[in-house]
């Protein structure tokens, strides 16, 4: 199985200044996809942001680019010009390029509060 | 807003009850996951129907069961409840199963079992 890990389970960041949230991920499969999810206090699961593996380009969604590195299995999350509203809690999430046993799911890291500050 | 509805949005009760939760996909998807995020588990999947059929089973325990409409809504149900089983469901639909597709999420419901 695959598993996601978020070693950080808190982060800080000044508003207009950037910050990288790290995840790495175990798998043998060569075919997946990576996602970034965002939950602010509402709860709500909102994308942020999705990786392709067999894409080498990284993603990139506004302030928010992704530096993936798929030989070192990492693939974390920059946030430039942070605002008050990028608080939240954000998770990794991998999903398999094909069906297998969990079909499509998503498989999710702990997450990373990210606290930013004026 | 996703698109994606779950009712009800808090529900609480006691150990041992029965509940069902229900979750209505985005207009023309086919495909519904269901998630648990606890603190002690995290966010998990559970289970995933397509047009009616079960799909894929993650770690859902056995005291859960899912349906999957033929209007395409879905229901989970949670029979025996624990204070362990205490958290936030997710529903999220996609269009299908095609590897590309993506998954919107509903708000969750919020379950506490006193």
């Amino acid at each position: 199985a695959q598993t996601v890990t978020q070693s950080q389970p808190e982060m800080s960041v000044q508003e207009a200044e950037t910050v990288t949230l790290s995840c790495t991920y175990d798998t043998s499969e060569s075919d997946y996809y990576l996602f970034w999810y965002k939950q602010p206090p509402s709860r709500q699961m909102i994308l942020v942001i999705r990786q392709e593996a067999y894409k080498q380009q990284n993603a990139t969604e506004n302030r928010f680019s992704v530096n993936f590195q798929k030989a070192a299995k990492s693939f974390s999350l920059k946030i430039s010009d942070s605002q008050l509203g990028d608080a939240a809690m954000y998770f990794c999430a991998y999903r398999s390029g094909g069906p297998g046993g969990s079909g499509y799911a998503l498989n999710f890291g702990k997450g990373t509060s990210l606290l930013v500050t004026p | 807003d996703s698109g994606v509805t779950q009712t009800p949005k808090h529900l609480i009760t006691a150990t041992g009850q029965r509940v069902t939760l229900r979750c209505s996909p985005r207009s023309g998807d086919l495909s519904v996951y269901w998630y648990q995020q606890s603190l002690d588990q995290g966010l998990q999947f559970l289970i995933q129907y397509y047009n009616g059929e079960e799909r894929a089973k993650g770690n859902i325990l056995e005291r859960f069961s899912a349906q999957q409409f033929p209007d395409l809504h879905s229901e989970l149900n949670l029979s025996s409840l624990e204070l362990g089983d205490s958290a936030l469901y997710f529903c999220a639909s996609s269009v299908g199963l095609e590897r590309s597709n993506e998954q919107f999420f509903g708000p969750g419901t919020r379950l506490t079992v006193l």
